[in-house]
């Protein structure tokens, strides 16, 4: 069964603390995506990359960087946590050229800053 | 601007029902997707139907159906026999631009739906 994995369902951290979220697909999908999930907001996109080493800022890439050495696994970054990044965090990953599959999600990780 | 309005935070309704979950879009691409996903309390992301802008016919998936108005730019989510597993939040996405590499889905904001006896 294809998956996408994420390496944590809960994390609780620190204010200034750094932290990785770690996100590893077995599809051989060329593309991967983290977004943040907030009540009313909806689903945001932070980062994407449609390569390893490659990545673009989507929608909301304040406070966040990526890291994509290997095509599996695509890792968000928190340099400096802050009690607004409380959110639930969601990787996807994609085909190229597979026109209606869309994306293919994680089950997320729901991070608290304290 | 908004690119994807889902103008209903919450739905109710009773189990063997059919109920509609409303979408519109904005986008001045001729080539993009539409998509549907159901997110149950779990959290995970469960993909449940897609239409391409330039199918003909309403996608149709088990018991959902796509309401795909082109000239209105809505893609209105239709549930028939509603079930009480059906109670999840559902949103609305939109792809831009024909499958190359990268291309993002824009989400709306969601509709949770309940399932009642």
């Amino acid at each position: 069964d294809v998956k996408v994995t994420q390496s944590s369902r809960y994390l609780v951290k620190r204010t200034g603390e750094k932290v990785f979220l770690e996100c590893v697909q077995d599809m051989d999908h060329e593309n991967m995506f983290w977004y943040r999930q907030d009540p009313g907001l909806g689903l945001r996109l932070i980062y994407f990359s449609y390569d390893v080493k490659m990545k673009e800022k989507g929608d909301i890439p304040e406070g966040y960087s990526v890291s994509r050495e290997k095509k599996e696994r695509f890792s968000l970054i928190l340099e400096s946590a802050s009690t607004n990044q409380t959110s639930m965090y969601l990787c996807a990953s994609s085909l190229t050229g597979n026109r209606n599959y869309g994306y293919t999600f994680g089950s997320g990780t729901r991070l608290t800053v304290v | 601007a908004q690119k994807i309005t889902q103008t209903q935070p919450g739905m109710f309704v009773q189990e063997k029902e059919a109920v509609t979950l409303d979408c519109t879009y904005d986008t001045s691409d001729q080539s993009y997707g539409l998509f549907w996903y159901k997110q149950p309390s779990s959290g995970e992301m469960i993909f449940l139907i897609y239409q391409g802008s330039y199918d003909e016919q309403n996608a149709t998936e088990g018991r959902y159906s796509l309401n795909f108005q082109k000239a209105r730019k809505s893609a209105n989510l239709v549930i028939s026999a509603s079930q009480l597993g059906d109670s999840a939040m559902y949103f609305c996405a939109m792809r831009e631009g024909i499958t190359g590499g990268g291309n993002k889905l824009t989400f709306g904001t969601g509709t949770q739906l309940k399932v009642e006896l």
